[in-house]
């Protein structure tokens, strides 16, 4: 089975932090995605990633970069976090379709 | 661009009630279509899919057809349970892209099972 792990469950960070959300698969996927979850929302897409070192932007990119220097992993940053970034994110993964998403990041910012 | 459109809830069923999801969506391609659960506390999984027109898709007892002539991917169940209380997303990528397009959510459906 595929295996998408978020490094945290829940994250409390500060306005003006520079916040790091960390995700890792482990199926040799090209495709990873960033998307966010609010309530009466849905899902939004952040950034996604077709290639290591490659980053395309998604419907939300601002106030977002990503990282990704190696196949496995891909890197969510917040460089100044604000109070409407409080949300649900979630990391996903895939060779093609369908994609394979971890259990989120419950991120709040006081 | 591409949206998807699906009713929104609480949707409240009695156990072994028939269950439908209404999803409509707008895209300019040939979509790929998704639906996604997601239990308390977790991530979504992936329910089922359909890749063309015409094609059901099927698993633990739900079922969605491509009907590309109304453009719709309605969910059905026979008979709920109380395990199936979830949030429901319909979900479309665009194939021209290929996998690595992300995909495109409606805005989830809460279903609510009662004993």
């Amino acid at each position: 089975d595929v295996k998408v792990t978020q490094s945290s469950r829940y994250l409390v960070k500060r306005t003006g932090e520079k916040v790091f959300l960390e995700c890792v698969q482990d199926m040799d996927h090209e495709n990873m995605f960033w998307y966010r979850q609010d309530p009466g929302l849905g899902l939004r897409l952040i950034y996604f990633s077709y290639d290591v070192k490659m980053k395309e932007k998604g419907d939300i990119p601002e106030g977002y970069s990503v990282s990704r220097e190696k196949k496995e992993r891909f890197s969510l940053i917040l460089e100044s976090a604000s109070t409407n970034q409080t949300s649900m994110y979630l990391c996903a993964s895939s060779r093609n379709q369908p994609q394979h998403f971890g259990d989120g990041t419950r991120l709040s910012i006081l | 661009g591409d949206s998807v459109t699906q009713m929104e809830g609480p949707v409240t069923l009695s156990e072994e009630a028939f269950l439908t999801i209404n999803c409509t969506y707008t895209a300019t391609g040939y979509p790929s279509l998704f639906w996604y659960v997601q239990y308390p506390g977790e991530g979504l999984q992936l329910l089922l899919k359909a890749t063309k027109a015409d094609d059901k898709g099927s698993n633990k007892g739900f079922e969605a057809t491509y009907r590309k002539e109304t453009t719709s991917f309605h969910l059905e169940k026979g008979s709920v349970q109380v395990s199936d209380s979830a949030v429901y997303f319909c979900a479309l990528t665009d194939s021209v892209g290929g996998g690595a397009d992300g995909l495109t959510f409606g805005k989830g459906t809460h279903l609510i099972i009662q004993p």
